[in-house]
Order: structure tokens, then sequence, then C-alpha cells
């Protein structure tokens, strides 16, 4: 079956870069996402990119695909505690089939 | 604004109580989706909807009930309340396939 693994927690000075990493099994899915949520609120769509694709950026944000190794990764540069939040990855086989996700990365940012 | 509206925001019921959650979207979205939310566990697809008049089960769907008996409507009915419920719920809608939008979700605790 399907199933999106993340690490739990990643801790980071401000300023840093930080890299969340992500690895599904579904060799079949053509859409992968990521989002976040801060504390008590709801979720976030951060970016995504499709299958075809290996590398999205977009301001201080840089998806990189594997596709050969299923493996995704989140790189936000000059992290700043406002990024402090849990981020999770998310994939979908096609359009419009639920999205089925990792279990969240926990970021935790150091002033 | 345009959106997924999730009523109500917070609720506490007792064990063996019945309530209904409500998600309403204004997108004319044909695809939407009830997920819970539980600690170092991610998001879990409950049931989800195709079109108005359909459902279909998810990941987790017992002790749940669906309906989808119009297209802006999704509604996730508990019949017998239990502890394990304790949860944050969210729905989702959905048209294309980077098109998915989430309400911010309900608090339920189950005491």
């Amino acid at each position: 079956g399907e199933d999106v693994e993340q690490s739990l927690f990643l801790s980071v000075r401000e300023g840093d870069s930080s890299v969340i990493n992500c690895t599904y099994t579904d060799s079949s899915s053509t859409y992968l996402y990521w989002y976040k949520q801060e504390p008590g609120a709801g979720l976030q769509l951060l970016t995504y990119i499709f299958s075809n694709m290996d590398m999205k950026q977009d301001q201080r944000l840089t998806v990189l695909l594997n596709k050969k190794d299923k493996h995704l990764s989140l790189r936000i540069a000059d992290t700043q505690t406002g990024d402090s939040a849990i981020y999770f990855c998310a994939e979908s086989f096609r359009g419009n089939t639920p999205l089925v996700f990792g279990k969240g990365t926990r970021l935790s940012v150091i002033a | 604004n345009a959106g997924v509206t999730q009523t109500p925001k917070f609720r506490v019921l007792k064990t063996g109580q019945s309530m209904t959650l409500l998600c309403a979207q204004d997108m004319n979205h044909e695809y939407m989706y009830w997920y819970r939310q539980d600690p170092g566990m991610g998001l879990r697809l409950i049931h989800y909807s195709v079109g108005e008049g359909t459902t279909a089960k998810g990941e987790v769907p017992d002790g749940y009930n669906v309906s989808r008996l119009k297209k802006q409507n999704f509604l996730l009915g508990l019949e017998s309340a239990a502890p394990s419920q304790t949860s944050v719920y969210f729905c989702a809608s959905s048209d294309r396939a980077y098109g998915y939008t989430f309400g911010s979700g309900t608090r339920l605790t189950v005491v």
C-alpha cells in the first residue's frame, strides 16, 4: 500500500538552511506536496511538484525529487523563527485522489 | 472569502453521544475528504466523496458515517462517540491536482 515516511524532528539555528526529507513507496504517485502547519492552525500548502519534474524553486523554498529513490526533500534557505512548524509531505496518484500524508516533521528554529 | 468552512470549531462530547460535523465549500469542487489528525500520526483519511451522492471509505472509517446529499456539503457523523475519537478533524475539497483546500479544523474531545 501507499506509505509516506518522514523523520519526526529537526532543529536548526536561525539563518541556517533546513532540509526536510520524505520517502514514498507508491511509484505511480503523480503529485507530491509540502504542507505547513503552525500550532493550532490548519494546513497551508507550501509547494507541490509533479512527478515529471526534478526540482522546483519558490523564493526560499527548494523542492528536489529523486524518482528513482522515491525521495523528496524540502530545503528552506535562511530559516527564520517563523518557520517553526510541522511540515507534512503528501502524495497523490493523480489529481483528485485522496492525499496520503506522512506523519510530519516538527521543525524547531533556535534563535 | 471562498474556501472550506467547518462547523463547529470545538466540541466536547460525552461517551455514547452522537454529533455531526459539517463541511461546506463554495468552490464547486467535485471531490471532498475527511481526515483526522492525532499527535505523531499525521493526517489519516476517514471517508471521501468523488461527487454528489457518492461516498467511499478511507484508511480509518470505523465509527464514522458520511453523507454528500449536496455537492457543496460533506457531513461526518459519529453515532456513538468514543474517547478514541478525540482528535482534530479536517475537511478538504479538490478539483484539480494541486487544488486541495483545507478547512481550519474541528477539535473534538470525547470524555
